[in-house]
């Protein structure tokens, strides 16, 4: 059974690093075309895609979020991380880590599984 | 970044009416395009991928269908699971991309 759980702080001041933990299992993250992405959905908003990440160590980030964020991978720990630096008021979301295949270099298949998401706070 | 426009932003229905919901890309995706159902306190679910495919488990009452720009999520005869926000996101290319959303309304 695939599964994704995220986790880290409840609450963040303004300015601090935000990091997040995704811990997967039922899947490798050494698999070649698997990958996790990390999406947002702030009170009463639209879903935002932040980054993802890929076996191979592709990268990928939001173009309005690129410079604040950053993701890495532990494939013998099973979890993705994602920093994002000089959190804001406006970053107070639910996030949610999503499994991800590529189709083709450029082109990616469905997010087939979805964390239950963490409520993230952002206020002084 | 390719932009996704989803329409209605809400919708009131009936159980047992038939609805519709669309999404536009701002540039052709193929059928890069697939719809997701959110309830509160629950996990996104996968409704449909590829444009038209149905993904395990999910009732065939929920169909997909279009290509290239115009994509449509219909539900037949609506059940009260169904009343919940139904998002769309292009998996074309980076950045990936959702629509702004439907909430279905009893």
């Amino acid at each position: 059974q695939v599964t994704l759980k995220e986790s880290g702080p409840v609450l963040v001041k303004p300015t601090e690093t935000l990091t997040l933990t995704c811990t997967v299992s039922g899947f490798s993250l050494s698999n070649g075309r698997m990958g996790v992405s990390w999406i947002r959905q702030p009170p009463g908003k639209a879903l935002e895609w932040l980054a993802h990440i890929f076996s191979n160590d592709e990268k990928s980030y939001s173009t309005s979020l690129k410079s604040r964020l950053t993701i890495s991978k532990d494939t013998s720990k099973s979890q993705v991380v994602l920093t994002m630096t000089n959190v804001d008021p406006v970053d107070t979301a639910t996030y949610y880590c999503a499994r991800i295949s590529q189709r083709t270099v450029t082109t990616y298949d469905a997010f087939d599984i979805w964390g239950q998401g963490t409520m993230v706070t952002v206020s002084s | 970044d390719i932009q996704m426009t989803q329409s209605p932003s809400s919708l009131s229905a009936y159980v047992g009416d038939r609805v519709t919901i669309t999404c536009r890309a701002s540039q052709t995706i193929s059928s890069f395009l697939n719809w997701y159902q959110l309830k509160p306190g629950n996990a996104p679910k996968l409704v449909i991928y590829a444009a038209s495919s149905l993904q395990t488990g999910v009732p065939s009452r929920f169909r997909g269908s279009g290509s290239g720009t115009d994509f449509t999520l219909t539900i037949s005869s609506l059940q009260p699971e169904d009343f919940a926000t139904y998002f769309c996101q292009q998996s074309y290319s980076t950045p990936i991309t959702f629509g702004q959303g439907t909430r279905l309304e009893i």
